[in-house]
């Protein structure tokens, strides 16, 4: 499965649109883009996933560049219940695991 | 839908002791459970793939005669931590995924294992 590489750490004011980066450039056709995220001391969240066109659903929404070599996460309205670790994993159909990196951890500031 | 749970979710144990967590799917049948362990600041790391009705598959560096998984039934998987030690004190998180190649990994709340 293709690497991601995401900024450490972001911060986003409570209220505003946040929008977490992902860089996918090694992507081949066949392979998703999945968001999940990881509150402190609990197991990951699924979030979304595309392969190439946008998608939305009532948690985010992803935005995927024409080439695929990257995307964005956008939570629309962030709240302090979106702090939290967010992971952007690249997974080929049929491929059973999911394969972590560092994440990005995204802290909502009143 | 879609909920797993894990049990216990916290467990402190003497060194030397076994200890077993219990992975659940509550309201879909699990073909496949995976474990996961994360230690403090890092990110979660594969330990083992688990098929219902057949032996783990473990990652590389995971030692199986350890890390003991059976997945006896499409609803539970067991991970049992031999021997414990101290090196083996983590977070510990399954997930489990139904029948078709697409479908979702879903995640349990984890269990915080403590070894002194």
């Amino acid at each position: 499965d293709a690497k991601t590489t995401q900024p450490p750490s972001m911060d986003c004011a409570e209220g505003r649109a946040a929008n977490l980066p992902c860089n996918h450039s090694t992507i081949s056709g066949n392979e998703y883009v999945y968001w999940y995220r990881q509150i402190h001391s609990q197991g990951p969240q699924y979030i979304i996933h595309g392969l190439k066109n946008n998608e939305t659903n009532e948690m985010a929404s992803l935005i995927i560049t024409e080439d695929r070599k990257s995307s964005t996460l956008i939570l629309p309205h962030a709240t302090l219940r979106d702090t939290a670790v967010y992971y952007c994993i690249v997974r080929g159909f049929g491929n059973e695991k999911l394969t972590f990196g560092t994440g990005t951890r995204l802290t909502i500031i009143p | 839908g879609a909920v797993v749970s894990q049990h216990p979710s916290r467990v402190i144990c003497k060194s030397g002791t076994s200890v077993k967590i219990e992975c659940r799917s509550l309201d879909f049948q699990a073909t496949t459970m995976f474990w996961y362990r994360q230690f403090p600041k890092q990110s979660l790391m594969l330990m083992a793939t688990s098929n219902e009705g057949s032996k783990a598959t473990y990652e590389q560096g995971v030692e199986k005669d350890k890390f003991l998984i059976n997945h006896a039934s499409l609803t539970l998987s067991t991970l049992t931590v031999t021997s414990a030690h101290p090196e083996d004190s983590s977070f510990y998180i399954c997930s489990a995924r139904g029948d078709q190649s697409y479908n979702e990994q879903f995640f349990g709340p984890g269990t915080r294992l403590t070894v002194l």
